[in-house]
């Protein structure tokens, strides 16, 4: 079955600064990425997702990249704003419609 | 729509009692996911139903947990005996797919504590 790997756990980055997450999994025919955004003691929430058949989409400050070959794709928050502050988990879901989660990330934005 | 119920919102049990909790899909959505999210394992994928059928249970711990889907409308997730280890927070989330959308919208949680 898929297996998603996500990296890193924790990440602190300064108010301003760029933050990136990546993420790589194990099955070639998964081919829909999405990316969630958890706030302290809420539900994880969708924020940007990407398909196979593409290679990059940006929403605003956010932008998430897929690599196919080598199997990896990453989320990049650029500005980071102390709004930002959660754990962010990374999924994919292969052929069988199973959405399998990363173990997260926790981002600190530093003021 | 009030988005994916879920109840309760807490629940706090002793070691050995069933525990029942449930879930509320989004109308229209044919797709309901139960996850178990801790500080260790992350957001686990215990089972999911199409259509009011379970079509992965894989998931699903151990034969203490069981899950249902008797209609469209309406999930749970039954745990007998319930055990401290079985302390985390439960989401159920409901998806589509019959549109260009594949988000899966989650449920506010069960924070269950087994004592």
């Amino acid at each position: 079955g898929e297996n998603v790997e996500q990296h890193p756990s924790t990440l602190s980055v300064q108010e301003g600064d760029s933050a990136v997450i990546k993420c790589t999994y194990s099955d070639s025919a998964s081919n829909y990425f999405p990316w969630y955004k958890q706030e302290l003691g809420k539900r994880p929430q969708l924020i940007i997702d990407i398909r196979s058949n593409v290679g990059e989409k940006k929403d605003q400050r956010i932008a998430v990249t897929l690599n196919k070959t080598a199997k990896h794709f990453s989320l990049h928050i650029t500005e980071t704003q102390p709004e930002d502050s959660a754990v962010y988990f990374c999924a994919a879901r292969g052929e069988d419609d199973k959405i399998i989660f990363g173990k997260g990330t926790r981002l600190h934005i530093l003021p | 729509d009030a988005g994916v119920i879920q109840s309760p919102r807490h629940e706090v049990t002793e070691m050995g009692q069933e525990v029942t909790l449930r879930c509320k899909p989004i109308s229209g959505h044919d797709y309901l996911f139960w996850y178990r999210q801790t500080m260790m394992r992350g957001l686990e994928l215990l089972i999911y139903f199409n259509n009011n059928v379970p079509i992965d249970d894989s998931g699903m711990p151990e034969d203490r947990f069981s899950a249902k889907m008797p209609n469209a409308s309406f999930s749970t997730l039954k745990i007998q005996p319930s055990e401290p280890r079985d302390s985390a927070v439960y989401f159920c989330a409901s998806s589509s797919s019959g549109g260009p959308i594949d988000e899966q919208f989650f449920g506010p949680g069960t924070r269950l504590t087994v004592l």
